[in-house]
């Protein structure tokens, strides 16, 4: 099956830097690549995903990038604000509902 | 519109009791799902339903059953709670049959001593 790995486990930036999270996948068959954030207390929410015929998707200050034939996707956070503190889940996927997730990242944007 | 709606928020059990996680929907959605969340292993898929009246094992199934009651219910069944079930449980929903995101609930956190 389908194996995901995700780094860092942690990551602790200064308000206004960019953060970076990434996944490998090991399915070459898989082709949908979503992000989600998961703040205390709550289910995860989807931030942004990319399929696999589209290289990079940018939604204002994240964006996500996708190499299919080193089979690893990031996500970028820009101008990281204290906000943006939460756990970060890469998934991959053939299909969306049979996710195989990474571990999580941990963010900590500090003021 | 509440969206996936989880019942109860909380859970304490005692070894060998047995209790029922509520989960349903109103966004009309085709397919549903349980995962659990354990600290540092992301989430794991226990039981999914691709569409109302079918349902199929996940990755970590052991413990747990589940009905798909109607296609805004899915329900997950723990006969005899052990604490190696001690966890957060999601509910969640997509449209199925294509690349869709999901949309969870808010969780059950179960702890059984």
């Amino acid at each position: 099956g389908e194996n995901v790995e995700q780094h860092p486990s942690t990551l602790s930036v200064q308000e206004g830097d960019s953060a970076v999270i990434k996944c490998t996948y090991s399915d070459s068959a898989s082709n949908y690549f979503p992000w989600y954030k998961q703040e205390l207390g709550k289910g995860p929410q989807l931030i942004i995903d990319i399929r696999s015929n589209v290289g990079e998707k940018k939604d204002q200050r994240i964006a996500v990038t996708l190499n299919k034939t080193a089979k690893h996707f990031s996500l970028h956070i820009t101008e990281t604000q204290p906000e943006d503190s939460a756990v970060y889940f890469c998934a991959a996927s053939r299909n969306a509902g049979k996710s195989t997730f990474g571990d999580g990242t941990t963010l900590t944007v500090k003021p | 519109n509440a969206g996936v709606t989880q019942t109860p928020k909380f859970q304490v059990l005692k070894t060998g009791q047995s209790m029922t996680l509520q989960c349903a929907q109103d966004m009309n959605h085709n397919s549903m799902y349980w995962y659990r969340q354990d600290p540092g292993m992301g989430l794991r898929l226990i039981y999914y339903s691709a569409s109302e009246g079918t349902t199929d094992k996940g990755e970590v199934p052991n413990g747990y059953n589940v009905s798909r009651l109607n296609k805004r219910e899915f329900s997950l069944r723990l006969e005899s709670a052990a604490p190696s079930q001690t966890s957060v449980y999601f509910c969640a929903g997509n449209p199925g049959g294509g690349n869709s995101p999901l949309h969870f609930g808010n969780g059950t956190r179960l702890t059984v001593t």
